[in-house]
């Protein structure tokens, strides 16, 4: 089964407009961690946002904000006012904080979604 | 200066060589990884190690051989070289809620 899921493979938004890319995740465990990357046409992985499963809040870095739904195992980007260089792909990755066999430690990505963003 | 770096960046190499993919970090993150992001696949993760001399197989290890003598490095190596193994490689390290990738190698096989 995928630990990571991004059910949008491309979304759209014009300038200045919030957008939502989702992401849910599968893990059994009760401690783990959600992280964020931006890979922009340049290629290098930049990392954006990180949320902690015992976080109380959902964690915001300027523009960026996680929307963490615990019951849902669901852990959505929401970029507000978007930018055109916002423009590019976006990867959710976990990764299993537990010890629960030997898969300990990894970090698992789901497949992405490119954001375009138009003016 | 502080980062994770990998080098070369750019490769080009014959079929049957053997080329090493170097990466090394300055944070001292106990967790290294290396992936390979090939179109249609997403990032597929090769090997990973978790500590100095702790190394596993991830998804795709077949045709790779990595090492972690030291906290800081951790290359990868192709024994072999195919043309199935021309993509783009990335090193990546963590430690708690960081988490950080190096620039990328693109290794074409030629």
């Amino acid at each position: 089964a995928q630990k990571i899921t991004q059910t949008q493979p491309g979304m759209f938004v014009q300038e200045k407009e919030a957008v939502t890319l989702d992401c849910t995740y599968d893990t059994s465990d009760q401690s783990y961690g959600l992280f964020w990357y931006k890979q922009p046409s340049s290629g290098e992985m930049i990392f954006l946002i990180y949320q902690g499963s015992y976080d109380e809040q959902n964690a915001t870095e300027g523009r960026y904000s996680l929307n963490f739904q615990k019951a849902r195992k669901s852990a959505n980007l929401v970029i507000s006012a978007s930018q055109l260089g916002d423009s590019a792909m976006y990867f959710c990755a976990m990764r299993e904080i537990s010890d629960r066999g030997s898969t300990l430690g990894r970090l698992y990505f789901g497949r992405g979604t490119q954001l375009t963003v138009w003016p | 200066d502080a980062g994770i770096t990998q080098s070369p960046r750019y490769k080009i190499t014959e079929t049957g060589r053997q080329v090493t993919l170097m990466c090394h970090q300055t944070w001292s993150h106990s967790y290294m990884f290396w992936y390979r992001q090939d179109l249609g696949h997403g990032l597929r993760l090769i090997y990973y190690s978790a500590a100095a001399d702790i190394t596993d197989k991830g998804e795709v290890p077949d045709g790779y051989v990595v090492s972690r003598s030291k906290t800081e490095n951790f290359p990868l190596t192709l024994e072999s070289a195919t043309r199935s193994q021309t993509s783009v490689y990335f090193c990546a390290s963590y430690s708690g809620s960081e988490a950080f990738f190096g620039q990328g190698t693109r290794l074409t096989v030629v």
